[in-house]
């Protein structure tokens, strides 16, 4: 168990439609990082946050947006929803303080139909 | 743009037998390595680390040697096991990242009996 915890687990929806992805990082990290895992393009960084600013971003689409709050859970954005969107996203947390390993949740598993 | 790469999309070992994956890369300021482990269903699990001032490090059952000179990043899995069957990742520091990683596509391995 990497201390990570997503939810949810599935989500089913339709294009158009707009999902929000929740994800509490290890007790004492805080940053978080969003991935989109997709059969043909692997593990795609989207964003990251630092004790709520954002650090870094990745190939992020703008229909896309996530934040961090004080209690350093992150939420993800997916709006106007496309068949293409359909992956599985993933979550990490580090300390943020230097090169360390990321900690990764289970996922959360898109489906846009 | 750079990426990280990775030699075979495929590998079957028999238990018992030593397993090497191969990761290529591209971005010579890149500092720092990881190598992961997905099951099925989870999220990517932190196998071993390497930072570009060493050549090897040791874990339990498990090698990373780093070549900088080629840009050659490899992991031996001793005596293989059937619990190792997994998809393996290596991935790099990202050169624009408040310490995110840039991942390769993934080998998979495959222990037989």
């Amino acid at each position: 168990d990497s201390g990570v915890t997503q939810t949810p687990k599935h989500l089913i929806t339709a294009t158009g439609q707009r999902v929000t992805l929740r994800c509490s990082p290890r007790s004492g990290d805080l940053s978080v990082y969003w991935y989109q895992q997709s059969l043909d393009q692997g593990l795609q960084f989207l964003i990251q946050y630092y004790n709520g600013e954002e650090r870094a971003k990745g190939n992020i689409l703008e229909r896309f947006s996530a934040q961090q709050f004080p209690d350093l859970h992150s939420e993800l954005n997916l709006s106007s929803l496309e068949l293409g969107d359909s992956a599985l996203y993933f979550c990490a947390s580090s300390d943020g303080q230097g090169n360390s390993p990321l900690h990764f949740g289970n996922g959360t598993r898109l489906t846009v139909t | 743009g750079e990426s990280v790469g990775l030699h075979l999309p495929t590998l079957s070992v028999q238990e018992g037998d030593n397993s090497i994956i191969n990761c290529a890369y591209s971005n010579s300021a890149s500092d720092y390595f990881i190598w992961y482990k997905q099951e099925s269903g989870k999220g990517p699990q932190f196998i071993i680390d390497i930072r570009s001032n060493m050549d090897k490090r040791q874990g339990q059952r498990v090698t990373v040697l780093l070549n900088k000179t080629v840009k050659h990043l490899s992991l031996q899995i001793a005596a293989t096991q059937p619990g190792d069957s997994a998809v393996y990742f290596c991935a790099e520091n990202w050169s624009n990242s408040g310490y995110a990683l840039n991942f390769g596509k993934g080998t998979s391995l495959l222990v037989t009996p």
